[in-house]
């Protein structure tokens, strides 16, 4: 079987633009959660979805939006781009709330 | 908020040496513990769980670890290391702060970057 699956796996954008990262969770998989981690440090929770209603929501500004569609594939949204934006971003899919979560390889993200 | 502490930034073992990374936790009601390692540029893999029951919990590619609740930690180990297993090893809690009707959110630690050498 598939595993997370994300795209693209490599993106360069500037300051003040903004960005969309897509996830594909394991099949028959329906909570997704976003992270993001910089270089150096472990990941930071930013969202959860289960079935495609939001769970929670980590200490992240509103420039930070997500969804996830009736197949469970999920967007993460950045807007207005800052420097500090650039980080590995990851996704991550459960059965439930007490199984454990598979990451994806990550969206590598640089903000020139 | 529920938090865990990996004390050490490396640890160095010879292969075919037995090797721990450690980590300590804080929570508050019953703790679900999780060890996770991540290989260069690459997501993190799943190796094994605490959820309740024996208190040595086995996992993936020969990894185990000790739940221990009087010293609130949650060491990994291995009888005997391999140089493939250098790489960054995370230890993680599910945190339920900040959650609606139930949610599934990993606080992690700071990860502890293991070598192997021969």
């Amino acid at each position: 079987d598939a595993g997370v699956t994300q795209s693209p796996t490599h993106l360069i954008k500037t300051r003040g633009q903004h960005v969309t990262l897509r996830c594909s969770p394991i099949s028959g998989h329906k909570s997704v959660s976003w992270y993001q981690q910089v270089l150096g440090q472990g990941p930071q929770f930013i969202f959860q979805y289960y079935e495609k209603e939001e769970r929670g929501r980590g200490n992240f500004p509103d420039r930070f939006s997500a969804r996830q569609f009736p197949n469970y594939s999920s967007e993460l949204n950045v807007n207005a781009l800052l420097l500090g934006d650039s980080a590995l971003y990851l996704c991550a899919s459960s059965l439930g709330d007490y199984q454990p979560q598979h990451f994806g390889d990550g969206t590598r993200l640089s903000i020139l | 908020a529920q938090s865990v502490a990996q004390p050490e930034d490396q640890v160095n073992v010879a292969e075919g040496n037995p090797l721990t990374v450690k980590c300590t936790y804080s929570v508050s009601g019953n703790p679900y513990l999780f060890w996770y390692v991540q290989y260069p540029n690459r997501g993190l893999q799943f190796l094994l769980k605490y959820i309740t029951g024996d208190n040595l919990v086995k996992g993936s590619y020969g990894f185990e670890a000790e739940f221990n609740k009087s010293q609130t930690s949650f060491h990994l180990k291995k009888p005997s290391a391999l140089v493939s297993d250098s790489a960054l090893y995370f230890c993680a809690v599910r945190d339920m702060e900040g959650l609606t009707g139930g949610g599934n959110k990993l606080t992690f630690g700071t990860g502890t970057q293991l070598k192997v050498e021969l």
